[in-house]
């Protein structure tokens, strides 16, 4: 079965730096890559998502990419804000209805003043 | 749109009983819904894929006399843990995908808010 990896497991960062999360599978099937922030004790919420027919993809501050040959993606945060604190999950599935994920381990990142 | 809902949100039972958990899907309807367990400071793991009106499918490891689900609509589906233990305590979630095709993104799954189960 698919297996996701994720590192780093926790990021610290100052306010208004960038945040960069990585992320790799192992199922070169897969090809709908979601990301998803959990702030304590609440649901998963979609920030963004990639399908691997695209290499990039931007919504304001947070940027994915996928590298298809290498089996890897990659979370980008610009500008973080303290409200960005929170744990990023990654996670990887092969397109169709209602197909599974397989999550990362999750990172937890800090926004410092 | 697309808002998934859990009930209840906290429970707390003695060990051996049974506990129900009901996730709905309040405005679509939801071919699949999934069930996961998170542990404090972990990811979330796959319990079992729910089908509307058929068995459900269960990961490796996870016990389906255990965990008992049932889909038997398009808009809810449950989970009950049997018999109880303080192992299962534990933050339990579902997560329902649309029953259509696109425009809609039928590979995104809409989470529900959780419940928190603590065996005494």
């Amino acid at each position: 079965g698919e297996n996701v990896e994720q590192h780093p497991s926790t990021l610290s960062v100052q306010e208004g730096d960038s945040a960069v999360i990585k992320c790799t599978y192992s199922d070169s099937a897969s090809n709908y890559f979601p990301w998803y922030k959990q702030e304590l004790g609440k649901r998963p919420q979609l920030i963004i998502d990639i399908r691997s027919n695209v290499g990039e993809k931007k919504d304001q501050r947070i940027a994915v990419t996928l590298n298809k040959t290498a089996k890897h993606f990659s979370l980008h945060i610009t500008e973080t804000q303290p409200e960005d604190s929170a744990v990023y999950f990654c996670a990887a599935s092969i397109a169709g209805t209602a197909s599974k994920l397989t999550f990362g381990t999750g990172t937890r990142l800090q926004v410092t003043l | 749109g697309a808002v998934v809902s859990q009930h209840p949100s906290r429970v707390i039972c003695k060990s051996g009983t049974s506990v129900k958990i009901e996730c709905r899907s309040l405005d679509f309807q939801a071919t699949t819904m999934f069930w996961y367990r998170q542990f404090p400071k972990k990811s979330l793991m796959l319990m079992a894929t729910s089908n509307e009106g058929s068995k459900a499918t269960y990961e490796q490891g996870v016990e389906k006399d255990k965990f008992l689900i049932n889909h038997a609509s398009l808009t809810l589906s449950t989970l009950t843990v049997t018999s109880a233990h303080p192992e299962d305590s534990s933050f339990y979630i579902c997560s329902a995908s649309f029953a259509g095709g696109p425009p809609r993104n039928y590979n995104e799954q809409f989470f529900g808010p959780g419940t928190r189960l603590t065996v005494l």
